[in-house]
């Protein structure tokens, strides 16, 4: 059964990099089928799509322009990882992060991790 | 690009219907056949419940049920049960690999 988990730092400081990986068991990330994907909620908000990566490398970054300058999603296929790196981060992207696995939609989730910047 | 628009809250009584809405633009819901349901639990990851409008994970219950007319897509839960009492996000593929989430309803049995 697939499995993802997210490991990283819970607490970054204003104006650092936040760097978050998802470590993929079950199932393999060289996939063809399958992106791989991040998405955060900060406290008391709802869902926010952040991007997506292929095995390949290829990415897909957000729409969102406060975001998209800022973000870069990378994979690892001998460790079977994919990462997130959002640079200079503010207040504003405290958050619970999430990993998933998008087929036709995102069919398998991490359980999430909680992101507080602070200094 | 905006969040889609869920309303904030939706209630029934045990065995009732529920809906809920979800609203976007011609550039995500009205183009594509990409949307997908999640339910969610306080402090527990998104569940797909719902994909490709109207298709649904082996394993969820077939009272949920999905629909989608010009940029409304819509979550119809018959049958409610106490179990059901969670948050719901819509989301869908807005094109180039992107995809927007709804802005959440949450749903409470009565």
């Amino acid at each position: 059964q697939l499995q993802l988990q997210e490991s990283g730092p819970g607490l970054v400081k204003p104006s650092e990099t936040l760097s978050l990986t998802c470590t993929v068991s079950g199932g393999s990330i060289s996939s063809i089928y399958h992106y791989w994907a991040w998405i955060r909620q900060p406290p008391g908000k709802g869902l926010e799509w952040i991007g997506s990566i292929y095995y390949s490398g290829s990415t897909f970054y957000t729409h969102n322009p406060s975001l998209k300058s800022r973000v870069t999603i990378s994979v690892d296929m001998p460790k079977n990882q994919f990462s997130l790196k959002l640079a200079s981060v503010t207040a504003a992207d405290t958050a619970v992060y999430y990993c998933a696995r998008r087929e036709n939609a995102m069919d398998s989730w991490g359980q999430g991790t909680q992101v507080n910047v602070s200094s | 690009q905006s969040a889609l628009t869920q309303p904030r809250s939706v209630s029934g009584s045990p065995g009732q219907s529920v809906t809920i809405s979800c609203t976007g633009t011609n550039s995500d819901v009205g183009s594509y056949n990409y949307v997908s349901w999640y339910q969610q639990f306080p402090g527990k990851a998104p569940k797909l419940i719902i994909y490709d409008v109207t298709k649904r994970p082996s394993g969820v219950p077939d009272r949920f049920s999905g629909s989608k007319s010009g940029n409304t897509a819509s979550l119809t839960i018959s049958g409610l049960q106490a179990e059901d009492e969670a948050d719901y996000y819509c989301c869908s593929y807005a094109g180039s690999y992107n995809y927007v989430f709804g802005s959440g309803t949450k749903v409470t049995v009565l």
